[in-house]
């Protein structure tokens, strides 16, 4: 059974401040890792498909980095703006594969 | 907007009856992915179709089929409802070449389903 965890569950953060997320994967037979912002009444949009051990990608105030040898990545947002509310998804592919693999996510709210 | 839609969006059934659900891949997209989202939880893998073949499977039993077709579009075929079928369902669109490229999936904004 693949586990991938996310922490925290939920999140309270001060307009303009940084915040960042975990999520951890199995570290054996690792593909991808994917991450996914999830707003209200909206579709799951990609923000990230990370494949290296080591990769760091940034999209904006959004970045992520990944360790497959541990089995972690990390998202990070600077100054938080109020539209970066949303549920925040990773996903994990292991190696034969092709099905994501979901955590339960990390529920961002803003505060003005 | 993602380019993939999924109909309906809202459904309610009835304990053993049968309902199926529809997407549309974005265009020039040749995979397609179901899953399921129980309240509380992450999205579930059920299967993937690529080039209308079915070519994973998650954890569901085979009450749960699907179809894809020639134009990607797809179909989730759930038999003998059950009262744990309640979920949200998310279809997912990707392009996958040969060799299995790791590339972003494109959700619609999924059906919910009602199972009374």
């Amino acid at each position: 059974i693949l586990n991938v965890e996310q922490s925290p569950q939920s999140l309270h953060v001060q307009e303009g401040d940084s915040t960042n997320f975990t999520c951890s994967f199995p570290s054996s037979n690792f593909y991808a890792l994917h991450w996914y912002r999830w707003e209200t009444a909206k579709s799951p949009e990609a923000l990230f498909v990370m494949t290296l051990n080591g990769d760091e990608k940034k999209k904006g105030r959004i970045s992520a980095t990944l360790n497959t040898k541990e089995g972690y990545s990390y998202l990070y947002i600077k100054g938080s703006q109020p539209e970066d509310s949303a549920t925040y998804l990773c996903a994990f592919i292991r190696g034969g594969a092709d099905g994501l693999t979901f955590g339960k996510g990390t529920h961002l709210i803003i505060q003005p | 907007e993602t380019g993939v839609t999924q109909s309906p969006t809202h459904l309610i059934k009835t304990r053993g009856q049968q309902v199926t659900l529809r997407c549309s891949s974005q265009s020039g997209h040749n995979t397609v992915s179901w899953y399921q989202q129980a309240l509380g939880q992450g999205p579930q893998f059920i299967f993937q179709y690529y080039r209308e073949e079915e070519n994973g499977r998650g954890n569901f039993p085979p009450r749960f089929s699907g179809l894809q077709f020639p134009n990607y579009s797809s179909e989730l075929n759930v038999n003998a409802l059950e009262l744990d079928d309640s979920a949200l369902y998310l279809c997912a669109s990707s392009l996958r070449d040969r060799g299995r490229t790791a590339t972003e999936a494109f959700f619609g904004q999924g059906t919910r389903l009602t199972v009374v």
